[in-house]
């Protein structure tokens, strides 16, 4: 199975930061990576998909980059309704997998 | 507009059963590829199962492999995982995805049913 480690694994920011996560494969995924975005209580909701494809209706403050096993995901000016919990996912092979995700929580 | 609504999920005990539903409506149900993903309680998310719009290409996580089933019938609109010999560890929401052929980007999600699994 391919491993997916995001880090941070939390991190405190205000408003109008620039944020930066980032998800490393165990082997590369060809830009097969996604983002999501989770609040609580509510089902993930597609952000980025093949790395850096921003899914229609995101604000264009969210962005993606990265190739072969590195990736990053950028939040250009942090807003307060994008304090969530992010994750990664790989979808080159199966079984699909995860990364552990970053909370993202109000400084 | 894509809406995905699960049901089925409950209390049960450990080595029981329950099947999980999935409707989906506002897309062509049967050329999508359908995923379960699960969470559970504060935990991150795992990818569970998925199949095809045909039915004949089906894959499982390896922690339900032999006791989960998915499958779907497009008639009804609808997406299936039979869980059998539940486990304490199977405790999570679950929930359906669709997913986008050639990337197996996960579009649009459910909002979740409960499993509990306890004694």
């Amino acid at each position: 199975d391919i491993q997916m480690t995001q880090s941070p694994s939390s991190l405190s920011a205000s408003v109008e930061d620039r944020v930066t996560i980032t998800c490393r494969a165990s082997q590369s995924i060809s830009s097969y990576l996604n983002w999501y975005q989770q609040k609580p209580g509510k089902a993930p909701k597609l952000l980025i998909y093949a790395a850096s494809s921003l899914q229609s209706g995101v604000p264009s403050r969210f962005s993606g980059s990265g190739s072969g096993t590195d990736y990053t995901l950028t939040i250009s000016s942090l807003q307060a309704e994008d304090f969530a919990t992010y994750y990664c996912q790989q979808s080159y092979s199966i079984p699909q997998t995860f990364g552990q995700g970053t909370r993202v929580e109000i400084k | 507009e894509v809406q995905l609504v699960e049901s089925g999920g409950g209390l049960v005990q450990p080595g029981g059963s329950l099947r999980l539903s999935c409707v989906a409506s506002g897309f062509t149900f049967s050329t999508y590829w359908m995923h379960w993903v699960r969470q559970a309680p504060g935990e991150g998310l795992m990818w569970v199962s998925r199949i095809n719009g045909d039915s004949d290409g089906t894959n499982y996580a390896d922690s339900v492999k032999g006791r989960f089933t998915v499958s779907r019938d497009n008639a009804k609109n609808t997406l299936y995982l039979q869980m059998n010999s539940l486990r304490a560890e199977d405790t999570a929401i679950y929930y359906c995805a669709r997913g986008v052929y050639g990337s197996g980007t996960h579009d649009h999600w459910g909002q979740g049913t409960l499993v509990t699994v306890s004694s």
